[in-house]
């Protein structure tokens, strides 16, 4: 079946250290979403990329879509404590599927 | 708007009860979507209804699970008889356009515990 990988499952940094997560899908994809969870909240959407090679830009945060749609990736410059949470991307073919999500944790 | 409404919050029940999860979804949105979300198996789609009508269940565990969605401002999760693995957070979300083709609205979650 249609599966959409994301990794690493964790990821620790220091604060004002870079994060990324990747994202890869069996299949090409007609779009891709990001979405944000706070520890003990909800998901909350971010952005979606729709073109091939797409890269969009918030704040510290950049967003890529690959050539072929199948895979994606979120960056972040320099991260603060407000970046905490786990990051999911979610993959369009007919039905959205998600990836496992990323846990951003930041080393005390 | 409100956002999507889910109750309750909190669920605490004992193995072989019945369990019901509400969901107001945001009004003009056409399609609602139920989640599990648990440590081990991550974020769960189990149903989702377009314009009142299931579509596709396929994530449904077993039959012990339903859900229904009498009118467009109300939906919900049964679960009857619980167990403990039944333990999760379950998320209401609800969306103007099928899902990808629009950013879904997620509610606060219901925690449910089965002991």
């Amino acid at each position: 079946g249609q599966q959409v990988m994301q990794i690493p499952q964790y990821q620790h940094v220091q604060e004002g250290e870079d994060f990324t997560t990747y994202c890869n899908s069996s299949t090409t994809l007609s779009n891709i979403q990001w979405y944000k969870q706070r520890p003990g909240g909800h998901p909350v959407f971010l952005i979606q990329l729709v073109k091939s090679g797409e890269v969009k830009k918030q704040k510290r945060l950049t967003f890529q879509f690959g050539e072929a749609k199948k895979n994606s990736s979120l960056h972040i410059t320099a991260t603060q404590t407000t970046d905490v949470g786990t990051y999911f991307c979610a993959g369009d073919n007919y039905q959205l599927i998600w990836g496992a999500g990323t846990k951003l944790i930041i080393k005390p | 708007d409100a956002g999507v409404i889910q109750s309750p919050r909190h669920e605490v029940t004992e193995m072989g009860q019945e369990v019901t999860l509400r969901c107001k979804p945001i009004s003009g949105h056409d399609y609602l979507f139920w989640y599990r979300q648990t440590m081990m198996r991550g974020l769960e789609l189990l149903i989702y209804f377009n314009n009142n009508v299931p579509i596709d269940d396929s994530g449904m565990p077993e039959d012990r699970f339903s859900a229904k969605m009498p009118n467009a401002s109300f939906s919900t999760l049964k679960i009857q008889p619980s167990e403990p693995r039944d333990s999760a957070v379950y998320f209401c979300a609800s969306s103007e356009k099928t899902s990808g083709r629009g950013e879904q609205f997620f509610g606060p979650g219901t925690r449910l515990t089965v002991l």
